[in-house]
Order: C-alpha cells, then structure tokens, then sequence
C-alpha cells in the first residue's frame, strides 16, 4: 500500500529565517506530487505541483519554491519566511486522472 | 474566472440525521470531482469522487450527486454519527497535466448526540 510521509510536524521559524519541508511517498512509482497551504479556517491553495522528476509547476507566485529531486521526494523552500508563510502545509500525491491522497501535514507558525 | 464553492460555512445536525453539504463550480469544462473530509489538524481525506459523465455514486453512508446543468455537487452522508464532524471540501479537477485540483473553502459539519 502507498503511504506518504512529512516533516516536521511542526515548526516554528523566525521572520527571514529560511524553510525545507520534506514530504515522500512509498510503494508507487512516478506519482504526481503536490503542495498546498491552507490558512487557518480556510480552503486549500495549490502551491506547487510535479508530474517528474526536476518538473515543477507554480500556481501562486511568491517567496516559496519547490524541487523534486528524487522521483518519491517533494520538497518546499524559502530563503526567506514571511509572516503570511505561517500556515498548514500538506503534500499530496496522485496518479494521473484519480483522487489525491494527503499527508499529515505541517504547521508552520513564523513569528 | 474558475472557482469552487460551498453553499454553506457551517451545518449542525442531530445524530442519526441524513446531512446534505453542497458545493458550486464555475467551470463547466470540470470532469471530475471529489469530496473531503478534514477533521482538525491533520490532512483530508479522501471520501468519494465523482465524474462528469455521471450523475450519482454511492459509498458507503455517502452518495455524491452531480447536476451539471446547474453546475451543482452535493455530499449526502446517511444517518450521520459525531465521527463524521469534520470539514467537508468538494474540489474540481483543473486542467490535464497533474490532474490539479480546486478546492472550495470548506462547510464545517457539527454533529450532537
């Protein structure tokens, strides 16, 4: 069975400090990967999403960015955090043209 | 401009009460939808989807129903239970390439005993 895996759980960040959130996935191959953010009490925003390796794409410009460097491996980066960063960021993954499974999530809280 | 919505933010039921949660979509070029369900502080989880090439499905206490003439989703959970509060979203699938979902805002669904 698939599963899907992200870290930390929670993080608390500075203003202006930098950022990497992990997420993988184990037991399928070639998945389509994705981030998104959702703020408190809030839907949720796609960020960035993957169809291979080293193939990202942004829906939202912003300070954030995104690479996959492995094909099971999705990692989201700033160089930089704002306030408006602090949110709960989930990966997900998919094959092409069914549902999207999400992982635990992190919180990110910039203060 | 393309977007998801719910009707409503919030629906309180009773226990054992049929709950109704519905979403509107813009984009008649949608083929597929899904419902899920988020309870606090972790992710959501998948419930049913939904292609456009029909107009009903059923799982197990939930049917999904799709209008395409009114561009309208529902959610139907049967004989609701306090495990199903949470927060239900419908999403649309956008675009081909990496099958990127839009997601409405969320209907909370408060269940008492």
């Amino acid at each position: 069975s698939q599963t899907i895996h992200q870290w930390p759980a929670t993080l608390v960040q500075p203003v202006g400090s930098p950022l990497s959130l992990e997420c993988t996935v184990e037991g399928t191959s070639n998945p389509n990967l994705y981030w998104y953010r959702q703020a408190a009490g809030r839907g949720l925003q796609l960020l960035f999403y993957s169809v291979g390796i080293g193939q990202i794409s942004s829906e939202v410009p912003q300070n954030l960015s995104a690479s996959r460097p492995q094909d099971r491996q999705f990692i989201l980066s700033s160089k930089k955090l704002l306030l408006s960063d602090s949110g709960f960021y989930l990966c997900a993954w998919n094959r092409p043209s069914y549902e999207q499974y999400f992982g635990p999530g992190t919180r990110l809280t910039v203060t | 401009g393309e977007s998801v919505g719910l009707h409503l933010p919030t629906l309180s039921v009773q226990e054992g009460d049929n709950s109704i949660i519905n979403c509107a979509y813009s984009n008649s070029a949608s083929d597929y939808f899904i419902w899920y369900k988020q309870e606090s502080g972790k992710g959501p989880q998948f419930i049913i989807d939904i292609r456009s090439n029909m107009d009903k499905r059923q799982g197990q206490r939930v049917t999904v129903l799709l209008n395409k003439t009114v561009k309208h989703l529902s959610l139907q959970i049967a004989a609701t239970q306090p495990g199903d509060s949470a927060v239900y979203f419908c999403a649309e699938k956008k675009g081909q390439a990496g099958t990127a979902l839009i997601f409405g805002k969320g209907t909370t669904l408060s269940v008492s005993s």
